[in-house]
């Protein structure tokens, strides 16, 4: 069974750094590109980083280019995401996923709230 | 970027009626890919490839499209369906989604 299990959200001021994790099992998950993804309280979804199998590939939307790192650790099936210089609206639920053309097993998501 | 715009915002439909959700792209797309979540939890995949139903999706539930104009269809609508509906593109960067349609029942 595919699990991806998110960790390592919580509260943190305007301008601090957060990192996320996201630990899976249940598949290869050397063999998969994988992706973080948010969602806004009471919003839509919202693509965040991607990531290829290596890691030697990385791709971001403008919303958070050149704050937010996306990794990973294959011999630990772990992906991470690197947030930086946060804003009140990277508030959201923080969901990792297993990316296949389509995003195709989600985690539960964890929760980031940026304010003073 | 490729805007997907869904519609209706929200629908109402009883027990047994038939539902379609539109999504339009700005620009032509290869494949829809369709998500349902449901109030406090996370997205599923629930269509893929614009028609391909996900791990047990009832086939209730179909799919179809091509270009800028996809649909979910929901053949017969059951208490268990109801959701929030959001559509997904990936043929050109950046993926993006479409703003979600909630599905109430009556």
């Amino acid at each position: 069974e595919v699990q991806l299990v998110e960790s390592g959200g919580g509260l943190v001021q305007p301008g601090r750094s957060l990192k996320l994790s996201c630990a899976a099992s249940g598949f290869t998950f050397s063999n998969y590109y994988m992706a973080w993804v948010r969602q806004a309280p009471k919003k839509g979804l919202e693509w965040v980083a991607t990531i290829s199998t290596s890691g030697s590939r990385t791709y971001y939307p403008d919303s958070v280019k050149g704050r937010f790192t996306i990794s990973r650790d294959n011999a630990k099936s772990s992906l991470y995401l690197q947030m930086n210089s946060l804003k009140s609206e990277d508030t959201a639920t923080y969901y990792c996923a297993r990316l296949r053309g389509c995003f195709d097993y989600w985690g539960q998501g964890v929760m980031v709230t940026v304010s003073s | 970027e490729t805007v997907l715009t869904q519609s209706p915002t929200t629908t109402a439909a009883s027990p047994g009626e038939k539902v379609t959700i539109t999504c339009r792209a700005s620009s032509s797309v290869s494949y829809m890919h369709w998500y349902q979540q449901k109030s406090g939890a996370s997205p599923k995949l629930w269509i893929y490839d614009t028609s391909k139903l996900a791990s047990g999706v009832p086939n209730r539930f179909s799919g179809s499209g091509s270009g800028t104009s996809y649909s979910l269809i929901i053949s017969s609508i059951e208490t268990e369906d109801a959701a929030t509906y959001y559509c997904q593109q990936k043929s050109s960067d950046p993926p993006t989604f479409g703003a979600g349609t909630k599905l109430e029942l009556k």
